[in-house]
């Protein structure tokens, strides 16, 4: 069963830090991964769409990283804003004719960001 | 920006009644999803429309629930004789492509609680 796993569940770090999200899947064979926002109690907003052949995509300051190899992702925010306190899912479509019901959604990580 | 808007934002209802959640994808868009995110869980999908007809659909969305597209503009959701258990955020989400490689957009979300 295609399974999308994400870490940490949640985390909280200080205005102006870094902070990594990791993302690993185990759906295969593969087409895209793609990270969106979700601010609480709204709907989720793409990030990033990386295809299987791509190891790196930039949106501002976020940076998806992926390695189809390993099948692992993560999403680096630079320079954390209070605006970045959101929930971060990671969602792998496979390239198997699935359809909308074959993308993956992950449970997603909490987090937040404090002054 | 092009936005996929949902009406309403909130509703409660009582258990037995009949919902209908409403969204208008962005308007150039073909391919029309609703889904929905019980609190503190995983987005699951629920059904996905293209070309004015259901193109796949989970085992969530059984004979209770029913979509759509009366006009070139409206795609809605209907549930028959809600139950507790249909308390959820449903995001309407829209693409120009099919959902395997295209960006789905999806709305605000309608809040349904059901008493």
């Amino acid at each position: 069963k295609n399974q999308v796993e994400q870490s940490p569940q949640s985390l909280i770090i200080l205005e102006g830090k870094n902070c990594t999200l990791q993302c690993n899947y185990t759906v295969s064979p593969f087409s895209n991964l793609r990270w969106y926002k979700q601010d609480t109690g709204r709907g989720p907003v793409s990030l990033t769409i990386m295809t299987f052949s791509e190891n790196t995509k930039s949106n501002g300051r976020y940076t998806a990283t992926l390695d189809a190899d390993t099948k692992q992702s993560s999403l680096h925010i630079t320079a954390s804003q209070l605006s970045d306190s959101a929930s971060y899912i990671c969602v792998v479509s496979p390239n198997s004719g699935g359809g909308a019901d074959g993308l993956t959604f992950g449970k997603g990580t909490h987090l937040i960001i404090q002054p | 920006e092009p936005e996929v808007t949902q009406t309403p934002s909130h509703q409660v209802t009582q258990m037995g009644q009949e919902v209908i959640l409403r969204c208008v994808p962005i308007s150039n868009h073909l391919y029309f999803y609703w889904y929905r995110q019980i609190l503190g869980q995983k987005v699951e999908f629920l059904v996905s429309f293209y070309n004015n007809e259901i193109s796949e659909k989970s085992e969530i969305f059984d004979d209770q629930f029913s979509v759509e597209r009366p006009d070139g503009s409206n795609f809605t959701l209907k549930i028959r004789s809600t139950k507790l258990e249909d308390s959820a955020m449903y995001f309407c989400a829209s693409s120009v492509h099919g959902p395997e490689s295209g960006e789905l957009f999806f709305g605000e979300g309608s809040r349904l609680t059901v008493l």
